[in-house]
């Protein structure tokens, strides 16, 4: 089975300063990976999504993650954070036949002025 | 443009009332599924479907909880004789089948069962 730990449940981080989330996976088939973001009050939607090829990928709002396959890890940064990235991060996997997410307990980042 | 809605956005009912919640998915979007997520937690996938045909069912899922998809476009989920482990925000998500790792969430339905 497939899952993902997330290895801090809360990160304070101060404006302008660089941030990474910590994520890693543990599965013994092919792996797809992603970073859901859920903004207060808001539904959950995709920041960034690694299925194949080049390992460092980018998303929306300035983020990016590396898969990196010998330590099973596929961490979230950001070089410059803004106060409007304070939200609920999850790392997530996906099994084979694009069937169903599994999601990780998730990690808040806390941008404070 | 016109995202996943759910409806209501917010339930509390009494211990052992039944509840059902809506979900409108993106119009041209053949997977639905349902998530739960309780404080603290990510989401747990609950159930899923390819058009109207419910294709996968969590070990979650109880023999309270049933869902449906009948015409292949809405979801509704109904919770039997709820209980208070229930409480949770339930997420309803589509996605397309080709393409299908990009899901789309609605802003779930949060159950407090008193």
């Amino acid at each position: 089975a497939q899952s993902v730990t997330q290895l801090d449940s809360q990160v304070p981080v101060f404006e302008e300063a660089p941030v990474e989330l910590r994520c890693n996976y543990s599965s013994s088939v092919s792996v797809y990976l992603f970073w859901y973001v859920q903004y207060p009050n808001q539904g959950l939607q995709l920041l960034l999504k690694y299925l194949s090829g080049s390992t460092l990928v980018k998303g929306i709002n300035g983020f990016e993650a590396e898969f990196n396959k010998s330590q099973t890890s596929f961490h979230l940064r950001k070089p410059s954070v803004h106060i409007s990235d304070t939200a609920e991060y999850f790392c997530v996997s996906l099994n084979t036949g694009f069937q169903k997410l599994v999601f990780g307990t998730g990690t808040r980042l806390l941008v404070s002025p | 443009d016109t995202g996943v809605s759910q409806d209501p956005r917010h339930k509390i009912t009494k211990r052992g009332q039944n509840v059902t919640f809506r979900c409108d998915p993106i119009s041209e979007h053949n997977r639905l599924y349902w998530y739960r997520q309780t404080l603290g937690q990510g989401p747990e996938f609950l159930t899923y479907f390819q058009n109207e045909a419910q294709l996968e069912k969590s070990r979650l899922l109880s023999d309270r909880f049933s869902a449906e998809r009948p015409k292949g476009s809405f979801s509704t989920l109904e919770i039997q004789r709820t209980e208070q482990g229930d409480s949770a925000m339930y997420l309803c998500a589509s996605s397309l089948a080709v393409g299908g790792e990009k899901l789309f969430f609605g802003s779930g339905t949060q159950l407090s069962v008193l």
